[in-house]
């Protein structure tokens, strides 16, 4: 079964810093990886994905994410944040399962970023 | 639209009222979820279509939970008999193929509160 844990429900930055949002999933088998972003009284959007080949993956306003399977990790960095980057961000692992790929959301880090 | 359109934005109903959601997906989207999102967590499924057939509603809570999809473009999520816990925001979502892991291209959600 899949699972999706986030660390840290909040994580501050200042502007210009390092984003650092951790994401770490359990998957029986080779998962696709998602992030999403989430601004106030909107839906998701779609930063990134994984599905196979190049474990780094580059995503929409600088974002990026690193595939590690045996960390089973895939965590969302930024080199330098920016003010319009505060927002939720939800990381999702879609597996097949008896031919349903049904994704499980992570419950989301709220990016607060400082001038 | 260019893109997924839920309505009404906001519902507040009394306990016990039945309330009907709309979705209208991307125009050709073969898939279409639903998704519950509590305050404060990440979505969580509800139920899934391929144009017009319902093929995973085991994500729907109760049995006061309704989706249907009969023409296999707009999707209407009802809810009978209200219950406080209710309370939430419903996201759309849609793909354009049967779905086996893509992204999916969220609405702006429903809020729902009922009283």
């Amino acid at each position: 079964a899949q699972s999706v844990t986030q660390l840290g429900s909040h994580v501050s930055v200042s502007e210009g810093a390092l984003v650092l949002l951790r994401c770490n999933y359990s998957s029986s088998v080779p998962p696709y990886l998602f992030w999403y972003v989430q601004y106030p009284n909107q839906g998701l959007q779609l930063l990134l994905k994984y599905t196979t080949g190049a474990t780094l993956v580059k995503g929409i306003n600088g974002f990026e994410a690193e595939f590690k399977k045996s960390e089973t990790s895939f965590h969302l960095t930024k080199p330098s944040a920016h003010m319009s980057d505060a927002a939720e961000y939800f990381c999702a692992v879609s597996e097949e399962s008896g031919g349903s790929y049904i994704p499980t959301f992570g419950r989301g880090t709220s990016l607060i970023v400082h001038p | 639209g260019a893109g997924v359109s839920q309505s009404p934005r906001y519902k507040v109903a009394k306990r016990g009222q039945d309330v009907a959601l709309r979705c209208d997906p991307i125009s050709g989207h073969v898939s279409l979820f639903w998704y519950q999102q509590a305050l404060g967590q990440g979505p969580e499924f509800l139920t899934y279509f391929q144009n017009e057939a319902q093929l995973d509603k085991s994500g729907l809570p109760s049995d006061r939970f309704f989706a249907e999809r009969p023409e296999g473009s707009v999707s209407t999520l009802k809810i009978q008999r209200t219950q406080q816990e209710d309370s939430a925001v419903y996201l759309c979502a849609s793909s354009p193929v049967p779905y086996s892991g893509q992204p999916q291209h969220f609405g702006d959600g429903t809020r729902l509160s009922i009283l």
